[in-house]
Formats: structure tokens, sequence, C-alpha cells
């Protein structure tokens, strides 16, 4: 079974800072991939996504993301962080085995505060 | 905008209680998820729903069972609680085809069994 890995479990970084959250998949054929954003007391949003094409995604709130297939890697990054960044982010991948309804497989999370 | 909402915030039940998650959706999505999320875990996948009726084993379904009579509605059924299900519980929905992947949820069900 495929499985998703996530470097850091806990970030913490001053305003301005950039920002860069590790993600590492063990699958090695077809993949979709994800980095889901869940706020404190909201629930699970989706920043980005990758299906095929350009391996450099972009999202909301001018967080990106790359996709190096030969790294098994989709690390997100931004730039410039904000206060209101700090958020639990969550990246997810979805086997592309041929249809299916069968769910995401989510990394542990990484729990990242922004310091103003 | 897709809706996914979930009938309580906040549950607290009782060892051996059978408990009852709803979680309903207006996008007429063909698929529903049931996950759950716990501290340095992430969310673990419980069962899945891909038609009225029809559904499959996530990764961790043991003590849990679901329902799906309705399209609009998958419900997570704890037939008897124990304390090691005191939980986060979020429900997910998404339409078919590839194009389709990204999973919708809702706010999430806070379960706490005493």
């Amino acid at each position: 079974a495929q499985s998703v890995s996530q470097h850091n479990h806990h970030v913490i970084l001053s305003e301005a800072a950039s920002l860069e959250l590790g993600c590492n998949y063990s699958y090695g054929g077809t993949v979709n991939l994800f980095w889901y954003v869940q706020y404190p007391g909201q629930h699970l949003q989706l920043l980005l996504k990758y299906f095929s094409g350009d391996p450099l995604v972009k999202g909301i709130k001018g967080f990106e993301a790359e996709f190096i297939k030969s790294k098994f890697s989709f690390n997100l990054r931004k730039p410039s962080v904000q206060w209101s960044d700090t958020a639990e982010y969550f990246c997810a991948v979805k086997v592309r085995s041929g249809g299916g309804a069968d769910g995401l497989t989510f990394g542990k999370g990484t729990h990242l505060i922004i310091q103003p | 905008d897709v809706k996914v909402t979930q009938s309580s915030r906040y549950l607290v039940k009782r060892t051996g209680e059978k408990v009852f998650l709803e979680c309903v959706q207006d996008m007429d999505h063909e698929n529903m998820f049931w996950y759950r999320q716990d501290p340095g875990l992430g969310l673990r996948l419980i069962y899945f729903s891909y038609d009225v009726k029809m559904k499959e084993k996530g990764d961790i379904p043991e003590g849990y069972s679901v329902s799906r009579e309705k399209k609009e509605r998958f419900s997570l059924i704890l037939e008897s609680a124990s304390t090691n299900q005191t939980s986060m519980y979020l429900c997910a929905s998404r339409g078919a085809g590839a194009s389709s992947y990204e999973q919708y949820f809702g706010p999430g069900t806070r379960l706490t069994v005493t």
C-alpha cells in the first residue's frame, strides 16, 4: 500500500520567512497529489492539486508546490508567510489505479505556527 | 459551492453505546468517505461508498459500519463505542471520474467516548 511521509511535524517561523514543507510518497505509478490546509477551528480545505502537465502548480493564498517524479516528492512552498498561515497542512496522494472510489492517503500533517 | 454537513460538531457518548454520525452532501456526488483524524496520525480512511447501498472498507474499518440508503447521505455507525474511538470524524465527498479526485470535507464531529 502507498504511504505519504511529511518530514516535519511542527514548524515555527517568523512572518515574512520563506516556507517549504516536505512531502514524499511511496507509490511508483501514476498519482494525483494534493495539499490540504486546516485552519484553527475550520474544516479541511484544498490548497492545491497536481493531476498532470506542468509539475509546478499554484494554489490559493500564494502557495505553490512542485512535483518531482524522480524524487517521489511534492513539496509545498510559499516565499513569504503571514501570521494567518498558522494551520495544519496535510499532503495527500490518490493512486491512479484505474478508477474506483477509494480514498486519499494522507500524511500525518505538519503543524505550522507563524510568529508575528 | 459544494457543501458537506455533519449532524453534530461535538458528541459525548458512554462506552458500549451505539453511535450514529450523519453526513449529507448537496452536490449529487457519487462517492462519500469517512475518515478519523488523530493528532500525529493524520487522517485515516474508515469506509467509503461509491454508490447507494455500496460500501468498501478503508484502512481502519474495525469497530465501525456504514450505511448509504440515499445518494446524499452517508452514515457512520459505532456499534458499541469504546474509548479508543474518541477522535475527530471527518466526512468527505467527491464526484465521479478521474477529473474529480478532489475531495470536499465537512466540518468534522469531535466524538468523546467516556
